[in-house]
């Protein structure tokens, strides 16, 4: 089973309209992780997360980690067609104080937003 | 400052066939890994490096060497090409491991088709 599991896998929104990916774990998460991929490119961080109840904020786009550390959610506001892309999470699912190095991503969401 | 450089960005190999995935960095990191993007499976690690001189097995080690003699190359080596291993690699390096504030930066990839 994937361990960390996002949703919707696919996404059309019309542009100007707000949406929200989310990622879940079924483990606690130790240093949560959003990349960006444009189609056929590498991926770009977005933002980190590590607290529970953390939110980032970088443009239009914002961040949240719940309290139990077991699910983010990735919203943007207002979205616009250079949003389009592939958004990943990625997490530490097995924080050793120290680090793991093993970030396990999930598969992707698929975001299209139409002009 | 050029990041993360993969070559080639494309390839094509036949069965059987050996090949290395090159991956520099000139951002002094000493955190390298190589993932593997497949449709469906989203990325996979398989391999990883904290620095010169030490390597180790992700998630999907099989068919695939590395090593780690200077702290800014960390190839990839195919011993013996097969069609399941027709993918996108993604090279990707941190200062001081996934788990920090900045996340990976990740090279633009190499599409590798075996057929």
């Amino acid at each position: 089973s994937q361990e960390l599991e996002q949703s919707p896998q696919s996404l059309i929104v019309q542009e100007g309209k707000n949406l929200t990916i989310n990622c879940t774990s079924s483990k606690t998460l130790y240093g949560l992780y959003w990349y960006k991929q444009k189609y056929g490119e590498g991926l770009i961080f977005l933002m980190m997360l590590q607290k529970g109840g953390e939110e980032k904020s970088h443009e239009k786009i914002t961040a949240k980690l719940d309290e139990k550390k077991q699910q983010s959610s990735l919203h943007i506001t207002a979205s616009q067609p250079s949003h389009a892309g592939i958004y990943l999470c990625g997490a530490d699912l097995a924080y050793s104080g120290a680090g793991s190095y093993q970030l396990t991503f999930g598969k992707g969401t698929k975001l299209s937003v139409i002009p | 400052n050029a990041g993360v450089t993969q070559t080639p960005k494309f390839q094509v190999l036949k069965t059987g066939q050996s090949m290395t995935l090159q991956c520099a960095q000139d951002m002094n990191h000493e955190y390298m890994s190589w993932y593997r993007q497949d449709p469906g499976m989203g990325l996979r690690l398989i391999h990883y490096s904290v620095g010169a001189g030490i390597t180790d097995q992700g998630e999907v080690p099989n068919g695939y060497n590395v090593s780690r003699s200077t702290t800014e190359d960390f190839p990839l080596r195919l011993l013996s090409a097969a069609p399941s291993q027709t993918s996108v690699y993604f090279c990707a390096s941190s200062y001081s491991g996934p788990t920090n504030n900045y996340g990976y930066t990740f090279g633009s990839g190499t599409r590798l088709t075996v057929v």
